[in-house]
């Protein structure tokens, strides 16, 4: 069953605390990309990543990191430098050549 | 710069057609999306329109494309309690695959 997997469903952070959210996929897509979706504002870009060992900032790449080590596979690290962390992160991917994007089902976060 | 423009609400009752609306400013875009949110969901791809169509039919959804004007909408005929959700709408800009989103439509359904 081919499609996109983002794990934890929930996710809770402490102050001061790195959390990584997983995001694989098995379409055998090439680009990869981080979404944060507050309500009101639709989604804005964190990263992106086209090819593995190469990735991108979005708009607001501020407070996260990430790696592409596996096509697969391309995990968001919310920092302790996100001050607002909690959100709705949402993961998709495309092919190449095209710009049409896949969604994941969505890991919210929420601080302690 | 790139924007893309939405209504937030649309209430309509079951068995009437939605019609959700959307404007763009890119005119080299070359691909138009729909996508929809259910709560607590991520985006399911409705439906697309390549930049040299005008219309495009799926079962219940037509999408019409104004070049012209960067205006696309998205027609729901015989809407279901079931199609509430959010609607985005998005465009390529050919700028590293990159999309522009509107803020989403939120579509209810009323018995």
């Amino acid at each position: 069953d081919g499609g996109i997997t983002q794990s934890p469903k929930y996710l809770f952070r402490k102050e001061g605390q790195n959390v990584t959210l997983s995001c694989e996929q098995n379409l055998n897509h090439d680009a990869m990309y981080w979404y944060r979706q507050d309500p009101g504002q639709g989604l804005r870009l964190i990263y992106y990543s086209q090819i593995v060992n190469d990735f991108q900032k979005g708009d607001i790449a501020e407070g996260y990191s990430v790696s592409r080590e596996k096509k697969e596979s391309f995990p968001l690290t919310v920092t302790s430098a996100q001050k607002n962390p909690t959100a709705f992160y949402l993961c998709a991917s495309s092919t190449l050549g095209s710009e049409t994007q896949y969604f994941g089902p969505g890991t919210r976060l929420l601080v302690l | 710069g790139e924007d893309v423009e939405q209504s937030l609400f649309l209430s309509v009752r079951e068995g009437d057609s939605s019609v959700i609306n959307c404007t763009y400013t890119d005119s080299s875009s070359t691909y138009l999306y729909w996508y929809k949110q259910e709560p607590g969901a991520g985006l399911q791809l409705l439906t697309y329109i390549f930049s040299n169509m005008d219309m495009k039919q799926d079962q219940r959804l037509t999408v019409l494309l104004n070049k012209k004007d960067k205006h696309l909408s998205l027609r729901i005929a015989d809407t279901q309690t079931g199609d509430s959700a959010i609607y985005f709408c998005a465009e390529n800009t050919g700028n590293n695959r990159k999309l522009i989103w509107g803020l989403g439509t939120s579509l209810a359904v009323n018995p």
